[in-house]
């Protein structure tokens, strides 16, 4: 069974800043996700990566997948990112590719 | 649809009862997941139903719970006899390829 671990926790910043959250898991993957969710909203899918860095937007999220980590980025943060983020990662192999593990998220809050 | 839809949004039900929740996936969609988030916790998986393989049903929590698919369409969750510990919010998901799209969820309380 996997395990995923995302760091931090919480996290305070101020509109402008840079972010990064952090996400490391224990086994081989079929892929990684990245979820948003909104106070009292539902989950949005932001990416999907099994290998290198993607870019929407002012988000970027990479992998390492020798490392078996990945990090996702908000360049000029705004208080409307303020929302939970969720590392996912997908079982390899076999069928069971759509199951999902999920790490505990990241709740992050931007202040003007 | 444009989006995956779930059934009822919001439901109360008193200890003991059995509930359904209804999951209508996107169209096309051959793989439909079931999620749970309990307050304060991540999320998890309960069960995952791919085309016409036999469901994984892996991550269900105890035989109170059973889950169906009709085809590639409308899915149903039941809890039977339900518990206060099954309090949470109910999610599913659709995908075609690997990217899930998830519904607004069914937020249960029991009590």
């Amino acid at each position: 069974k996997n395990e995923v671990e995302q760091s931090p926790q919480n996290l305070t910043a101020q509109e402008g800043e840079f972010i990064t959250i952090n996400c490391s898991y224990s086994v081989g993957i079929s892929a990684l996700h990245w979820l948003q969710q909104h106070p009292g909203g539902g989950i949005v899918s932001l990416f999907m990566l099994s290998s290198g860095k993607k870019k929407h937007g002012r988000l970027i999220a990479t992998i390492n997948i020798q490392e078996k980590h990945s990090s996702l980025h908000i360049t000029a943060s705004h208080p409307r990112d303020s929302a939970v983020y969720i590392c996912a990662v997908g079982d390899a192999g076999g069928t069971s590719y759509g199951k999902l593990t999920f790490g505990q998220g990241t709740i992050l809050t931007v202040h003007p | 649809g444009a989006g995956v839809s779930q059934s009822p949004s919001n439901k109360v039900t008193e200890k003991g009862k059995d509930v359904e929740l209804r999951c209508d996936p996107i169209s096309g969609h051959t793989a439909l997941y079931w999620y749970r988030q309990r307050l304060g916790q991540g999320l998890e998986f309960l069960i995952y139903f791919q085309g016409n393989s036999a469901p994984d049903k892996s991550g269900l929590p105890s035989d109170r719970f059973s889950a169906e698919r009709t085809g590639e369409s409308v899915s149903t969750l039941t809890i039977q006899r339900t518990q206060q510990e099954d309090s949470a919010v109910y999610l599913c998901a659709s995908s075609f390829l690997y990217e899930q799209y998830f519904g607004p969820g069914t937020r249960l309380t029991v009590t």
